[in-house]
């Protein structure tokens, strides 16, 4: 059973980078396979896929955030990270890693963190 | 990429069936069977309760079903109990290799 951890800071300065850690346990995130992936929901009610990183290191991220956005592997520590800059106040989300086979859905998701962007 | 169109919300009473449509284009739903659908409960992770257009994961309800025609997924979950109301979100994979979501539907047991 795969289980993901959120880590990082819950409030961060306009313009700054957003740095978020993802720890996994029961498995290796160096399995073939596997898409570990960064989710954000909105405070609305929406969610918004913000990438993935698999085998290894390839990487895909949303074309209206692919500007900003760097998803890493950390193989040593078992862990993905996620790096968003120069954010704004729409950034603020609960953000979210999971982890899928393929595209067959996201069957392990992490409980989220929320990061509020403000001054 | 456009996100997927969901209604804002549905409801129906215990026992009756509902279905919440996800409607997207030939670049998304429309091109693949790589259509999922999460369980939302405020609070919690999402559940991922359809996956490839309708497959559902162990150890979900087979009150859960999922279709699809063109651009246009469905989810209908049947015999409504109190404990599915939540948000339900849809998602498909796009030809620019990314993935979309749905704006969410929040579903209200009556």
């Amino acid at each position: 059973q795969v289980q993901l951890q959120e880590s990082g800071p819950g409030l961060v300065k306009p313009s700054q980078t957003l740095s978020l850690t993802c720890t996994v346990s029961g498995d290796s995130v160096s399995s073939g396979g596997y898409y570990w992936t960064w989710i954000r929901q909105y405070p609305g009610k929406g969610l918004e896929w913000i990438g993935y990183v698999y085998n290894g290191g390839t990487t895909s991220y949303n074309p209206s955030l692919k500007s900003r956005v760097t998803i890493s592997l950390h193989t040593s520590k078992n862990q993905l990270s996620l790096e968003v800059n120069s954010v704004t106040a729409a950034d603020t989300a609960v953000y979210y890693c999971a982890s899928s086979i393929a595209f067959s859905g996201y069957d392990y998701w992490g409980q989220g963190t929320v990061v509020n962007v403000s001054s | 990429q456009s996100a997927l169109t969901q209604p804002a919300s549905v409801s129906g009473s215990p026992g009756q069936s509902i279905t919440i449509s996800c409607t997207g284009t030939s670049s998304d739903i429309g091109g693949y069977n790589y259509v999922s659908w999460y369980q939302h409960h405020p609070g919690k992770a999402p559940k991922l309760i359809i996956y490839e257009v309708n497959y559902r994961p162990s150890g979900v309800s087979h009150r859960f079903s999922g279709s699809k025609s063109g651009n246009t997924a469905s989810l209908t979950i049947s015999g409504l109990q109190a404990e599915d109301e939540a948000d339900y979100h849809c998602s498909s994979f796009t030809t620019s290799n990314t993935l979309v979501f749905g704006g969410g539907t929040t579903l209200t047991v009556l």
